[in-house]
């Protein structure tokens, strides 16, 4: 069936660094999309969404790009900071198919190095 | 602002003995609530999603089952736990808006 799942298991990046996570999807009808942030022993925490009609959108210090030709999206954290490591995780949805249930990735553990 | 709560944080439980854990949204009306399991380096599993008061709909059958008694509560049940339903169980909610937000998790361990 249509999945979704990420490039990278693990990423470690200097503190002050950019780090570039990303994930790839499988479902082409796919429109909406969702990066999450999970610390160890929590719940996801949501990051930042986008929908199909936008290639970028900024939030604070985080980006997510979306390329519908290749079917991939990253999530660019900028100045990455000690707090930012955690588990990571892109989620899609195809609201053409009358649904509100997320399809998630594995994750990708980031660890930032003081 | 709205807010979700799970409880309890952890817990130990026996081989054979029930189950239930409590999930309730403070701050929206009429949310779909969602339960997940997520194990150990694996990703989210969809359990149940509930879109009102006493409609639930089941993913994956199992000796789990899920209960929604109020608009804002939302439970998870087992009459026999077993050895494998050891897990984080996450619990969701969403109010059309296709984001969902989470609980802060019940960590069980069967034993």
């Amino acid at each position: 069936g249509e999945s979704v799942g990420l490039h990278l298991p693990t990423l470690s990046v200097q503190e002050g660094d950019n780090s570039i996570i990303n994930c790839a999807y499988s479902n082409s009808a796919s429109d909406y999309f969702i990066w999450y942030k999970q610390e160890s022993g929590k719940g996801p925490q949501f990051i930042i969404d986008i929908r199909s009609n936008m290639d970028k959108r900024q939030g604070q210090r985080v980006t997510v790009l979306l390329n519908k030709t290749v079917k991939h999206l990253s999530l660019q954290i900028a100045a990455t900071q000690p707090g930012d490591s955690a588990v990571y995780f892109c989620a899609e949805n195809d609201s053409g198919a009358g649904s509100y249930q997320l399809t998630f990735g594995k994750g990708t553990k980031l660890s930032v190095i003081p | 602002s709205q807010t979700i709560h799970q409880w309890p944080a952890t817990l130990v439980q026996p081989v054979g003995s029930p189950l239930s854990l409590e999930c309730t949204v403070e701050g929206t009306s009429n949310p779909n609530l969602y339960w997940y399991r997520q194990a150990a380096g694996r990703g989210l599993q969809l359990l149940f999603y509930s879109v009102g008061i006493g409609q639930i709909s089941s993913e994956v059958p199992q000796n789990l089952s899920a209960s929604r008694p109020q608009d804002r509560q939302f439970i998870l049940s087992s009459k026999k736990l077993l050895l494998s339903d050891s897990g984080f169980y996450l619990c969701a909610w969403e109010t059309g808006g296709e984001t969902q937000y989470f609980g802060p998790g019940t960590r069980l361990l069967v034993l």
